[in-house]
């Protein structure tokens, strides 16, 4: 079975600094998919980032990457010069194959102003 | 254009009754999924489709029944609401091991 844990409820950043979300999962599958979603207080779930697991390099996507350690089964997810915007829960989640996405418990991001 | 739309975004109901909610995607992705986001946040699989057929449905009660009447739609229809129903229902969508793209959600708040 996948598994994937959040272990931060809750983290702060303050604008235009740099914060880290960690996260890490189980798999028994050498082939899968990792992503981070964003969940502002509208309720909508958006793709921040996604990494393929047979790729070496992490993935970036403008002020966010990722550190993605697969011996480690690590995924976590930098942003930089945090935002107001950036405020949300995030979740991270893995895919294998198709039909199923496993979710963590998400992390709350605060950022003050 | 709404890439996955679901309809209600709100839905407000009486215990014991009979509820549903739709789902359409136009991206062309061959697999629906709906998702229960519950009152601390937890993302939860309930069914996922691949091209009309369920392919997953994780130990969700009966009286939860998805229909898939093409690759584009996934409703959910609910019997004999209960308290604990109350939540976020999200339905999403994609190609494969693909992005899920996630529908608005609507929130079911069963009185």
């Amino acid at each position: 079975a996948q598994t994937v844990t959040q272990s931060q409820p809750e983290m702060s950043v303050q604008e235009a600094e740099t914060v880290t979300l960690s996260c890490t999962y189980d798999t028994s599958e050498s082939d899968y998919y990792l992503f981070w979603y964003k969940q502002p207080p509208s309720r909508q779930m958006i793709l921040v980032i996604r990494q393929e697991a047979y790729k070496q390099q992490n993935a970036t996507e403008n002020r966010f990457s990722v550190n993605f350690q697969k011996a480690a089964k690590s995924f976590s997810l930098k942003i930089s010069d945090s935002q107001l915007g950036d405020a949300a829960m995030y979740f991270c989640a893995i895919a294998r194959g198709t039909y199923k996405y496993i979710f963590g418990t998400g992390t709350r991001l605060k950022v003050l102003a | 254009d709404t890439a996955v739309s679901q309809t209600p975004k709100y839905l407000v109901t009486q215990m014991g009754n009979d509820k549903s909610i739709k789902c359409e995607q136009n991206l062309g992705h061959d697999t629906m999924y709906w998702y229960k986001q519950d009152s601390k946040k937890f993302l939860k699989i309930m069914f996922s489709y691949n091209n009309k057929e369920l392919i997953i449905n994780e130990t969700v009660p009966n009286r939860f029944s998805p229909k898939s009447p093409d690759k584009a739609h996934l409703n959910l229809h609910i019997n004999s609401l209960e308290l604990g129903d109350s939540a976020v229902y999200f339905c999403a969508s994609s190609q494969g091991a693909g992005v899920g793209i996630f529908g608005s959600g609507t929130q079911l708040s069963v009185l």
